[in-house]
């Protein structure tokens, strides 16, 4: 147990519909980060919060979003959903950008 | 183009021996790496890192070995055990990058007992 929680674990909508996806950061990490894993892809980033603040942005679309809050959650939101967006959806925490991260066990997200 | 890859998509060990597994990079900013092991159904599980100041960490029957001049990183798993089945996942990130990870593909391994 990594003791990062993702909710929920699975959900399947329709296309044009959006969804929130939900993390709970380990304990005492400051750090959250979200990755998106497709099936001909690897664990691609997608956007990182710091206490509350967006710190770095990878490849993510401008239909998804994200915030930090202050409680240390965090909450993914896909909007306009695609046929494309199906996939994994990790969180992950950490103490600090240069300590390991530790990931959720993902919410598959599948789109009809 | 693919910052960080693992050329090889699986690997078979006898229960026992050295499982071995590699990894190379392009960006010469990587200043540290990390191997996560994965089941099905889980997320990935820190197993080892290291800095670009070291050439080798240690943590049980997990090695880690960097070699900045050539761009590769291994993972050397001694005694390799059925439990060790999964995804390997190598990682690296850069000072610059505020710790987000860029992952390879990941290799499969299966030890066989």
């Amino acid at each position: 147990d990594s003791g990062v929680t993702q909710t929920p674990k699975h959900l399947i909508t329709a296309t044009g519909q959006r969804v929130t996806l939900r993390c709970s950061p380990r304990s005492g990490d400051l750090s959250v980060y979200w990755y998106q894993q497709s099936l001909d892809q690897g664990l691609q980033f997608l956007i990182q919060y710091y206490n509350g603040e967006e710190r770095a942005k990878g490849n993510i679309l401008e239909r998804f979003s994200a915030q930090q809050f202050p409680d240390l959650h965090s909450e993914l939101n896909l909007s306009s959903l695609e046929l494309g967006d199906s996939a994994l959806y990790f969180c992950a925490s950490s103490e600090a950008h240069n300590q390991p991260q530790h990931f959720g066990d993902g919410t598959r997200l599948s789109i009809l | 183009d693919q910052q960080v890859k693992q050329n090889s998509p699986s690997l078979s060990v006898q229960e026992g021996r050295i499982s071995i597994l590699n990894c190379d990079y392009t960006n010469s900013m990587f200043d540290y790496f990390l191997w996560y092991k994965k089941y099905p159904a889980e997320g990935p599980t820190f197993l080892i890192s290291i800095s670009s100041i070291k050439d080798k960490n240690e943590d049980g029957r997990f090695t880690v070995f960097l070699n900045k001049s050539a761009k590769h990183l291994s993972l050397h798993i001694v005694p390799s055990q059925p439990g060790d089945s999964a995804v390997y996942f190598c990682a690296a990130s850069d000072e610059g990058s505020q710790g987000n990870l860029i992952f390879g593909k990941g290799t499969k391994l299966s030890v066989k007992p």
